[in-house]
């Protein structure tokens, strides 16, 4: 079965600086990425997404991530943080494989920006 | 155009009781997944409709079943809930190639 692993489970920065979470993921095949953010009482939204082409993906937010293929990661960067990127995010993964397919979550990082 | 619409918000059952959730995914969105959120099992993915049929499923027992209807809602049911069920169920909508996610509020179920 396909496992996520996020290597932060908690992140403390201050403002401006650079922000870097880890994913890797287990499934050596085709798969699809994805960086979901939830804020605060709010719903799950997408940041970014890799289908397929150029590693390095742009989303929305100034975020971006570089798929790896040789090292089954996908992290997510952020250049300067706001003290609005206080969230939790998730890397996910959907790909082939039989039996379940949905979408398989890493454990989440709980990022803190302090102002 | 509307999101993803998960009624209701909130749920307060006891233990034995069965619930039933409601999903209502964007207009002309044909798959619908579900996915239980707690703290210490995270994401975890329950079932995945398309076009009325069960195209995809998690490790879940039994006692977490779903549907979904001609026009696309879905509901999903819990029956002899238990302690452990307390989650915030996620539902997701997606498009013609179901691999883009759209989330719901969710609904909140807590189980006494």
């Amino acid at each position: 079965a396909q496992s996520v692993s996020q290597h932060n489970h908690h992140v403390i920065l201050s403002e401006a600086a650079s922000l870097e979470l880890g994913c890797n993921y287990s499934y050596g095949g085709t798969v699809n990425l994805f960086w979901y953010v939830q804020y605060p009482g709010q719903h799950l939204q997408l940041l970014l997404k890799y289908f397929s082409g150029d590693p390095l993906v742009k989303g929305i937010k100034g975020f971006e991530a570089e798929f790896i293929k040789s090292k089954f990661s996908f992290n997510l960067r952020k250049p300067s943080v706001q003290w609005s990127d206080t969230a939790e995010y998730f890397c996910a993964v959907k790909g082939p494989g039989g039996g379940a397919d949905g979408l398989t979550f890493g454990k989440g990082t709980h990022l803190i920006i302090q102002p | 155009k509307a999101g993803v619409t998960q009624t209701p918000r909130y749920l307060i059952k006891t233990r034995g009781q069965q619930v039933t959730l409601s999903c209502s995914p964007i207009s002309g969105h044909r798959s619908v997944s579900w996915y239980q959120q707690t703290p210490g099992q995270g994401l975890q993915f329950l079932f995945e409709y398309f076009s009325e049929t069960q195209r995809n499923k998690g490790n879940f027992p039994g006692r977490f079943s779903g549907r979904q209807f001609s026009n696309s809602r879905s509901e999903m049911n819990v029956s002899t809930l238990e302690l452990g069920d307390s989650a915030l169920y996620l539902c997701a909508s997606s498009g013609t190639q179901g691999i883009e996610a759209f989330f719901g509020q969710g609904t909140r179920l807590t189980v006494v």
